[in-house]
């Protein structure tokens, strides 16, 4: 079973630019989430989805960054203009279902965001 | 008062001893709990969840929960070389809170 994909695993921009990190969760679970990691800290919750709904956005900087999952499935998570403390690793995870809150969540290999 | 804490370490051990990892959570309602292995510049992966009080042994491991105490840990028993890592602990309420992480160094 392939694991959740996330492109590109690096990425270097200047400050004030845009940019965009995409999402592939496993096959057939309807939730996803959006975590930023900086260095030597815990993986924090931007959004979550349940299928294409977002149903806990309260961590996202709504100023700057959006998300999208159309369809459902994969999904695409934009910083618009970007700025020096965006630098950090952007983590995909998925999980079946959020019921009963014990639904273990898969992680993607990270987006690693470097700006200049 | 972080919603999950933990002693940052390093924590260093000898090769074939018990590595004791240690988390506190400060919402009395969390409901699920987990523990994530992350080595550098590579993304969490799961090693152990537990959801009710007591122990629970998978392999080397072993969590242990005690929800009076808000109390959550990870034994690793014979560490090896290979468990060197970062320790994430993981609460689950309504969403997932991670902890900052116990850095973990098993020296041969």
């Amino acid at each position: 079973e392939a694991g959740v994909v996330q492109s590109p695993r690096y990425k270097i921009i200047e400050k004030k630019q845009p940019v965009a990190f995409w999402c592939n969760p496993i096959s057939g679970h309807n939730t996803l989430y959006w975590y930023r990691q900086n260095l030597g800290q815990g993986p924090e919750l931007l959004i979550r989805y349940e299928n294409e709904e977002a149903v806990d956005d309260s961590q996202l900087p709504k100023d700057r960054f959006s998300a999208e999952r159309l369809k459902g499935v994969d999904s695409t998570l934009k910083i618009q203009p970007a700025e020096l403390g965006d630098s950090a690793v952007y983590l995909c995870a998925s999980s079946l279902t959020t019921s009963g809150f014990q639904e273990t969540q898969y992680f993607g290999p990270g987006t690693r965001l470097l700006v200049l | 008062q972080k919603e999950v804490e933990q002693n940052s370490g390093p924590l260093s051990v000898p090769e074939g001893a018990i590595a004791s990892l240690n988390c506190t959570y400060s919402d009395r309602v969390s409901q699920s709990f987990f523990w994530y292995r992350q080595y550098s510049g590579k993304s969490p992966e799961l090693i152990m969840s537990i959801y009710s009080n007591g122990d629970k042994e998978d392999g080397r491991f072993t969590a242990q929960l005690n929800k009076a105490s808000q109390y959550v840990s990870l034994l690793i028993r014979d560490s090896q070389p290979s468990d060197s890592a970062t320790y994430l602990c993981a609460v689950n309420k309504n969403d997932m809170r991670f902890g900052a992480g116990t850095r973990l160094t098993v020296k041969p």
